[in-house]
């Protein structure tokens, strides 16, 4: 099956650039979707079709892709962006999930 | 404002079944699919099921296929999860969302979900 593989943790002072990388074979030929859980909440999608932000994301959510990794970029990481991550993308008509990267912004 | 709110969660014993219900509103349900994610205690996001906005199509993880059935009813606005021969590690909290295709998407490979549920807690337990 399908695997996407993602650092268990990544951790960013306020105010740097945060990368969490994900990736999976011939993930570049893909699109991926990632998405941000903050404690006790729900899921959020921040980042469609490898680089597009949904409407009420901050600009300083993008994401990239280059060969078979994906990469979430966070700029001016603020204390809010602290959560979990999940990468996504579809494989023969499944649905993965990476396993997701704690971001700690301390 | 665009809603779903997920039903029927509860404590169930192992071989038991159960079915969650996700109800819609604030938007024209029977024009979207569908998706059930499920999270484990302390463990990341599992998809498990998608279904087409007319119902006429679903697709499931493999971990979960002839085990679990999705399904909707677009008069009501809700979408439906059956879960049966429950074992404990089945236990998790149960979301459903929304799936959408935008910016000229036309298939699922680049879809999203979008709209998510507050998720509901199936404990599997003896």
């Amino acid at each position: 099956s399908y695997e996407l593989a993602q650092p268990p943790s990544v951790s960013v002072s306020p105010g740097q650039t945060a990368s969490i990388t994900c990736s999976g074979d011939k993930l570049g030929d893909k699109f991926v979707s990632w998405y941000q859980q903050r404690p006790g909440q729900s899921p959020v999608v921040v980042i469609y079709q490898n680089n597009k932000r949904p409407s009420g994301i901050p600009e300083r959510f993008s994401g990239s892709t280059s060969g078979n990794t994906a990469t979430l970029t966070i700029s001016g990481t603020q204390t809010m962006d602290e959560a979990d991550y999940y990468c996504q993308a579809w494989d023969s008509s499944t649905a993965v999930f990476g396993g997701g990267t704690k971001l700690t912004v301390l | 404002q665009v809603y779903l709110v997920e039903s029927g969660g509860g404590v169930v014993q192992p071989g038991g079944s159960l079915r969650l219900s996700c109800a819609a509103s604030g938007f024209i349900f029977g024009n979207h699919g569908m998706e059930w994610v499920r999270q484990a205690p302390g463990k990341g996001l599992e998809w498990l099921a998608l279904i087409w906005s007319d119902g006429s199509n679903s697709l499931y993880a493999e971990s979960v296929k002839g085990q679990f059935t999705i399904s909707r009813d677009n008069s009501k606005n809700t979408l439906f999860l059956q879960m049966n021969s429950l074992r404990a590690e089945d236990t998790a909290v149960y979301y459903c969302a929304r799936h959408l295709w935008r910016d000229g998407c036309n298939s699922i490979t680049c879809s999203l979900m979008d709209v998510w549920g507050q998720g509901t807690t199936v404990t599997v337990s003896s």
